[in-house]
């Protein structure tokens, strides 16, 4: 079946721009989960979600980044005022519950100029 | 704060060798998690370990478990160009409040196998 798709694959936006990264996970999970990646590190956890409420939000790094999942599917990460810093693979995951292995979509490249 | 160390970082093999990536982590855990990544790519899922002394094998990838000394080893037997890529353990725990969903990762070893 479909795995986790992730859109766009890359964007590029200058600095203090805002950006929406778009996760559509596996039909019939219920829990996702957001994950940055910057380069040469592992995954670094962002926010997760059971159902369409967010179960743990506590590696948000600031209050320019924002996630939600209105209908308990699809989820879109939010990032205001862009840094350089922001610059990173965007990953989102999902999984049948939240204790059950996580699948990884493609990821979001981003570059903040 | 949960802390998941991996060695080595970089590992160089022969075609045929056998060697071993380690992963230790900080406090009590209750799951464990190898994936594999190739450059470029997102993760793949190897395996999961849910108990002390568990085993899981797969071809060539041998994975286990010593929650007493928070240690899980990635065997890797008669290696071959194939599974040249970047390998990360993670660990979650609902310990301390936390969730299940956060996974905390090492970071990572770049396997290169050469013919």
């Amino acid at each position: 079946g479909a795995g986790v798709s992730q859109t766009p694959s890359n964007k590029v936006t200058e600095k203090g721009k805002y950006v929406e990264l778009r996760c559509d996970p596996i039909s019939g999970h219920t829990a996702l989960y957001w994950y940055r990646q910057s380069l040469g590190q592992g995954p670094e956890f962002l926010i997760y979600f059971q159902g369409t409420g967010a179960a743990d939000d506590s590696g948000l790094p600031n209050d320019r980044f924002f996630a939600v999942r209105p209908e308990g599917s699809v989820s879109t990460l939010k990032i205001q005022r862009t840094e350089r810093g922001d610059s990173a693979v965007y990953l989102c995951a999902s999984s049948f519950s939240g204790q059950e292995t996580q699948y990884f979509g493609p990821g979001t490249r981003l570059l903040v100029l | 704060e949960l802390k998941v160390e991996q060695n080595p970082l970089f590992l160089s093999m022969q075609e045929g060798k056998n060697y071993t990536i380690y992963c230790n982590y900080s406090t009590t855990s209750d799951r464990l998690y190898w994936y594999r990544q190739d450059p470029g790519k997102s993760l793949e899922s190897l395996f999961v370990l849910l108990s002390n002394g568990a085993v899981k094998q797969e071809g060539r990838l041998m994975a286990s478990l010593d929650t007493k000394a928070r240690l899980s080893t990635l065997h890797i037997t008669a290696a071959v160009h194939d599974l040249s890529a970047t390998y990360f353990c993670a660990v979650t725990t609902n310990a301390g409040g936390t969730s299940y969903g956060k996974l905390t990762f090492g970071q990572g070893t770049i396997l290169t196998v050469h013919p």
